[in-house]
C-alpha cells in the first residue's frame, strides 16, 4: 500500500490554466505538507497543515491554495498558471515522535510542466 | 529564510571507500535535525532523526553526528556500495513542523 499518494504524476497544462493536485495518505498522520523543488533541486515549504488547520503558508503567491478536507488528505490548487510554476511539487505526511520531533514521508511528486 | 549548507555540493568515490558529508546551519532556535536520502526518480526517505541531546545515530554503514552548540552534523558511510548512490539532505527544524531543507550531497559510488 502507497502510504503518501499524489495524482496525477505528470501534468501538462497551458498558461492561464487552473488546476489541482490531489495528495492522500493512509499513515495516520495529523500534519501534511506541499513542497516545491525549485530550478536548483532545493525543496522548499510552500505550505503545512496539522489536523486540518493551516500552520505554514510560506512566501507563496496567492494563486496557490491549499485545500484539507481532512486529516488524510491535503490538495493544491493553482490559478493561472505561469511559466515559472513549472516544477515538482511534493507532498509529505508527519507523526510526532517521542520527545516531539518529526520525520517525514513524501509521495512520489507531481511533475508539472506549463507550456 | 534560513542558510542551511551542505558540502560538498557532489562526491565521486570508489566502491569500498569511506565518505562524509557535513551539514550546517543556524544554532540559535533549533531542536532536531533531519537526514534523508533521495535516489533519482524516487522520494526523499528519513534516515536520522537527531536531537538536541546530540545522541550519534547508525543504520548500518551510515552514521551521523549532530553539533548542537555550533549548528553542523557530519554523515558518514563506511565501505559505500554502488546502492549507496544518492542525494543525501539535511533538513533542521526550528519550529513546529517547519523544515529548512539544504540542497543536498549528490554522492556516486563506482563498482
Amino acid at each position: 500500500d502507497t502510504a503518501v499518494s499524489q495524482t496525477p504524476k505528470y501534468l501538462v497544462t497551458q498558461m492561464g490554466n487552473d488546476k489541482s493536485i490531489k495528495c492522500e495518505q493512509n499513515l495516520g498522520h495529523d500534519t501534511m505538507y506541499w513542497y516545491k523543488q525549485d530550478s536548483k533541486k532545493f525543496l522548499k515549504i510552500m505550505f503545512s497543515y496539522n489536523n486540518k488547520e493551516l500552520i505554514i503558508n510560506e512566501t507563496v503567491p496567492n494563486r496557490f491554495s491549499p485545500k484539507s478536507p481532512d486529516k488524510a488528505h491535503l490538495n493544491l490548487h493553482i490559478n493561472s498558471l505561469e511559466l515559472g510554476d513549472s516544477a515538482v511539487y511534493f507532498c509529505a505526511s508527519s507523526h510526532q515522535r517521542g520527545t516531539g520531533t518529526y520525520e517525514q514521508y513524501f509521495g512520489p511528486g507531481t511533475r508539472l510542466t506549463v507550456t | 529564510i534560513l542558510n542551511v549548507e551542505q558540502s560538498p555540493q557532489s562526491l565521486h568515490v570508489q566502491e569500498g571507500d569511506s565518505t562524509n558529508f557535513t551539514c550546517s546551519f543556524p544554532s540559535s532556535n533549533f531542536y532536531a535535525l533531519h537526514w534523508y536520502r533521495w535516489e533519482t526518480a524516487k522520494s526523499p526517505e528519513a534516515l536520522f532523526v537527531m536531537t538536541l541531546n546530540g545522541d550519534e545515530k547508525k543504520k548500518g554503514r551510515i552514521s551521523a553526528t549532530l553539533n548542537t552548540k555550533e549548528g553542523y552534523s557530519y554523515l558518514y558511510i563506511k565501505g559505500s556500495q554502488p546502492e549507496d548512490s544518492a542525494t543525501y539532505l539535511c533538513a533542521p527544524l526550528y519550529n513546529f513542523n517547519k523544515f529548512y531543507f539544504g540542497s543536498g550531497t549528490k554522492l556516486n559510488v563506482k563498482p
